[in-house]
């Protein structure tokens, strides 16, 4: 079982391009969710999913919007990168009853 | 809203010693509180949980234990390993009517590095 696969692992990316990272879980949960790693500040939520083709905002939302077609996959778009969204990036899900999160690997992305 | 406080590192603690990583939190209701840990280049996994007052979770010799009264769940380990050294994130979920459907709330993080 794979679990989480995120891609890329990392990426540098020029300011005003758009970036998608994309996420797949097999685990057939229903809850999805990205977050931002950053130094001194934990990880913050961005946008979340409780259920295929329903989304919701997270703490730090701006700049950045996601997608749930189906129950595996959650690809996070980045419209027109900005430095400040230099960050690493994690993709979790969760079963909709159960509260126990599963992350993936993370993409490090670096906006220039 | 719910916030998570950790104790400030990094923690740098020699092999075998006693590790303590402080803990406090803020929400309404009855939260759910999580430890994960953060190995070096990887994401993170749930080290141990507890999801209602005086439970204690453990897992791999760490120990936490719901303290509603003084809201805190601090994380012990009687004998830290080299192999132990990671960041560490305290999280909440939860509280506010249960209707977050597990949305985590974390700490900053602390950095813990162990010396042979």
């Amino acid at each position: 079982i794979a679990g989480i696969t995120q891609a890329p692992t990392s990426q540098i990316l020029a300011a005003g391009r758009r970036m998608t990272l994309r996420c797949t879980q097999d685990m057939r949960h229903n809850a999805m969710y990205w977050y931002r790693q950053d130094l001194g500040l934990g990880l913050r939520l961005i946008h979340y999913s409780n259920t295929a083709g329903t989304t919701g905002k997270g703490e730090v939302p701006d700049g950045y919007s996601v997608s749930r077609a189906n129950t595996d996959d959650f690809p996070l778009t980045l419209a027109s990168a900005v430095p400040s969204q230099t960050s690493v990036y994690f993709c979790a899900s969760s079963d909709r009853w159960a509260d126990t999160q599963y992350f993936g690997p993370g993409t490090r992305l670096t906006v220039l | 809203g719910n916030s998570v406080t950790q104790m400030e590192g990094p923690v740098t603690l020699s092999e075998e010693a006693f590790l303590t990583i402080n803990c406090t939190y803020t929400a309404t209701g009855y939260p759910s509180l999580f430890w994960y840990v953060q190995y070096p280049g990887e994401g993170l996994q749930l080290l141990l949980k507890a999801t209602k007052a005086d439970d204690k979770g453990s897992n791999k010799g760490f120990e936490a234990t719901y303290r509603k009264e003084t809201t805190s769940f601090h994380l012990e380990k009687g004998s830290v390993q080299v192999s132990d050294s990671a960041v560490y994130f305290c999280a909440l979920s939860g509280g506010a009517g249960g209707t977050s459907y597990g949305k985590l709330t974390f700490g900053q993080g602390t950095i813990l590095t162990v010396h042979p």
